[in-house]
């Protein structure tokens, strides 16, 4: 069965540092990586897809994925204090849609 | 933005009571995925529709929750018998189809407490 975990649990990064966040799984068949948001109490916004190892862009949201390794990270660039939220990475396997949730990240930009 | 709607927003009940939450589905999207986040922000994966039809669903699913996918009528999800342990986050995602490129995307959620 799928286990993905999250790095760290919490996170405090300045406005305008760099983010990184970092996921590992365990099912090295896994081919559908994705990175969701989710501000207090509210629903999930996909900020990134990515499904072939190396780097994939949206804007400042950065993923790497490294299947090898069983990893999987998001960076954001220029975080803003809306960035702080939860960032929970999901995992799915070749040729389906559910997911898999690792706990989140709790992100939290300073001014 | 997603445009998935989930109502209530808020869910308040009593142990044995039923609890019903409902989904709106992105148009055009004939997959939908319930699941619940826990307050330790675990997720479990509910069930699963592809159309009207139920692709998956876990045991707890299959014993006191019921779920349906009627056509041009929001989705459900219903608690026949709430225990305390079902308070949470009831997230609704829709697809446009199930292939593991296909990106889920979520509604607001139903925020359900059992007292």
């Amino acid at each position: 069965q799928q286990k993905v975990q999250q790095s760290p649990e919490s996170l405090t990064v300045s406005e305008g540092a760099m983010a990184s966040l970092n996921c590992t799984f365990s099912d090295g068949t896994s081919n559908n990586f994705r990175w969701y948001r989710q501000h207090s109490a509210k629903g999930l916004e996909v900020l990134v897809s990515i499904f072939s190892d190396g780097e994939k862009e949206e804007g400042r949201f950065t993923a790497h994925l490294n299947r090898a390794n069983l990893h999987v990270s998001l960076h954001i660039r220029e975080p803003q204090p809306s960035d702080s939220a939860v960032y929970l990475c999901a995992v799915s396997p070749s040729g389906y849609n559910k997911l898999t949730f690792g706990k989140g990240t709790v992100l939290l930009v300073s001014p | 933005n997603s445009k998935v709607i989930q109502t209530p927003r808020y869910l308040v009940k009593g142990q044995g009571q039923k609890a019903k939450m409902r989904c709106i589905p992105e148009k055009g999207h004939p997959v939908v995925f319930w699941y619940q986040q826990n307050k330790n922000n675990e997720f479990k994966f509910l069930i699963n529709f592809q159309n009207q039809e139920v692709l998956q669903q876990i045991d707890m699913t299959e014993k006191r929750f019921s779920a349906e996918c009627p056509s041009n009528s929001p989705c459900s999800l219903e608690i026949q018998s709430s225990e305390a342990g079902d308070s949470a986050l009831y997230l609704c995602a829709s697809s446009p189809g199930l292939g593991g490129a296909e990106t889920l995307y979520f509604g607001s959620g139903t925020r359900l407490t059992v007292l």
